[in-house]
């Protein structure tokens, strides 16, 4: 099956610093990918859709300065949170959808991050 | 716009029984999917079944089977022979004509032993 590698799994980081988030596709080619965010026991959040070779679309209300994505290659995205503060501090989540309409989005697992 | 609800919080079921988890979905859009995910503690989200909109037969997926009511705009989700395994959080999930997926509140299910 489709596989999505997401790196770190965990980061802690001071205030004011910035933090990259890696997502892979191993064995597929992903021409989108999604971020999304995820409260404590809350649903998934989308942020952004990310396309390769052009700017990521961003959901209204989030910070395309604060929240850098890019999106290199066909099996790379990459989200920067960028001068991180406490209340960035949350479970980050990729995913790569397949080839093909009805293709799953297939997640990574995740990144938490928190922000002191 | 678009919008899935999933009015149960939380679910108890007892082991090996059957487990109906309900998803209601809005839109305008005449082509969609919906998509069930299963998010275990550790965080990582496991995609369980897919129902296109113009699926006439209810998709099965192992022990994990759709009922799609599509008059009704619902697509629950039935687990059956549950097992202690399967407690988690469940996701319903559905992808528009924008090709944005978008989540529901989720379920939390618990399985007694």
């Amino acid at each position: 099956g489709a596989v999505v590698s997401q790196h770190p799994s965990r980061v802690i980081c001071k205030s004011g610093t910035s933090v990259k988030i890696e997502c892979r596709s191993l064995d597929f080619q992903a021409t989108t990918m999604f971020w999304y965010r995820q409260f404590p026991k809350k649903s998934l959040m989308l942020m952004a859709t990310s396309n390769e070779g052009s700017k990521a679309t961003y959901e209204q209300g989030v910070e395309k300065d604060k929240f850098l994505i890019n999106h290199a290659s066909l099996t790379l995205s990459t989200l920067t949170v960028t001068s991180a503060h406490p209340e960035d501090s949350s479970f980050y989540i990729c995913s790569a959808k397949g080839a093909g309409l009805n293709s799953p989005l297939h997640f990574g697992n995740g990144t938490r991050l928190t922000v002191t | 716009a678009q919008k899935i609800t999933q009015t149960q919080p939380g679910m108890f079921v007892q082991e090996k029984e059957a487990v109906t988890l309900d998803c209601t979905y809005d839109t305008s859009d005449q082509s969609y999917g919906l998509f069930w995910y299963k998010q275990p503690s550790s965080g990582e989200m496991i995609f369980l079944i897919y129902q296109g909109s113009y699926d006439e037969q209810n998709a099965t997926e192992g022990r994990y089977s759709l009922n799609f009511q599509k008059a009704r705009k619902s697509a629950n989700l039935v687990i059956s022979a549950s097992q202690l395994g399967d407690s988690a959080m469940y996701f319903c999930a559905m992808r528009g004509a924008t090709y944005k997926y978008i989540f529901g509140t989720g379920t939390r299910l618990k399985v007694l032993a």
